[in-house]
């Protein structure tokens, strides 16, 4: 079946410039997650969605980063005014339960801040 | 929160041996423990995973083990193939807590044919 996908699978943007990243999860899956990942390293985690509440956002680095999922399925992260260490892939995972287990990964968002 | 140390950073072999790579975590209470494959542009993939009810979990060529006394859990992977090669990340989580997973730093895996 279909698993997670995230549009786009790169960006390039000017510091300063807005960003919209998308998720669609796997159909039905309840938890969603997003990480960000630096290059050479393992991912961290941002922020987590139980259907449309978001329960934890504690791993948002600043108030720049928004995150949302209106619907309880397709989430969108934006970041604001972007700076050149907001550079990473963005991930999406999703889960079907309400526990973070079996959590299914995308292939990411490359955003490059130039 | 919990911290995840992982080892070795890079692991070359032949093919057809096995590899091994480990990971501590620091927090008592983290009860899941998952591993990920990730091969290059692309997003990590579940390859097995262990909750800490049980202290061995095997499917076809890999394994891992976890020791809750020690805080430590391996992957193995017995007659490595090249298609094996990969980067490999553990992680651990608190289930029915906070949800999110904290990951190892990786291990670049290279099965040499």
């Amino acid at each position: 079946g279909a698993g997670v996908s995230q549009s786009p699978r790169y960006k390039v943007a000017k510091r300063g410039q807005d960003v919209a990243l998308r998720c669609d999860p796997i159909s039905g899956h309840v938890s969603l997650f997003w990480y960000q990942q630096a290059l050479g390293q393992g991912p961290e985690f941002l922020t987590y969605f139980q259907n449309e509440a978001q329960l934890d956002k504690s791993g948002l680095p600043s108030d720049r980063f928004f995150a949302e999922r209106p619907e309880g399925s397709v989430s969108t992260l934006k970041i604001q005014r972007t700076q050149q260490e907001d550079s990473a892939v963005y991930l999406c995972a999703s889960s079907v339960g309400q526990s973070g287990y079996e959590q299914y990964f995308g292939p990411g968002t490359r955003l490059t801040v130039t | 929160g919990e911290n995840v140390e992982q080892h070795p950073s890079t692991l070359s072999v032949q093919e057809g041996d096995s590899a091994v790579i480990k990971c501590t975590y620091s927090d008592s209470a983290s009860n899941y423990f998952p591993w990920y494959k990730q091969e290059l542009g692309k997003g990590p993939q579940l390859i097995i995973d262990i909750r800490s009810n049980v202290g061995e979990k095997k499917d076809q060529r890999i394994a891992v083990t976890l020791n809750k006394t020690a805080k430590h859990f391996s992957l193995h992977i017995t007659e490595t193939q090249p298609e094996d090669s990969a980067v490999y990340f553990c992680a651990a989580s608190f289930q029915t807590g906070a949800n999110n997973l904290f990951f190892g730093t990786g291990t670049r895996l290279t099965v040499i044919p």
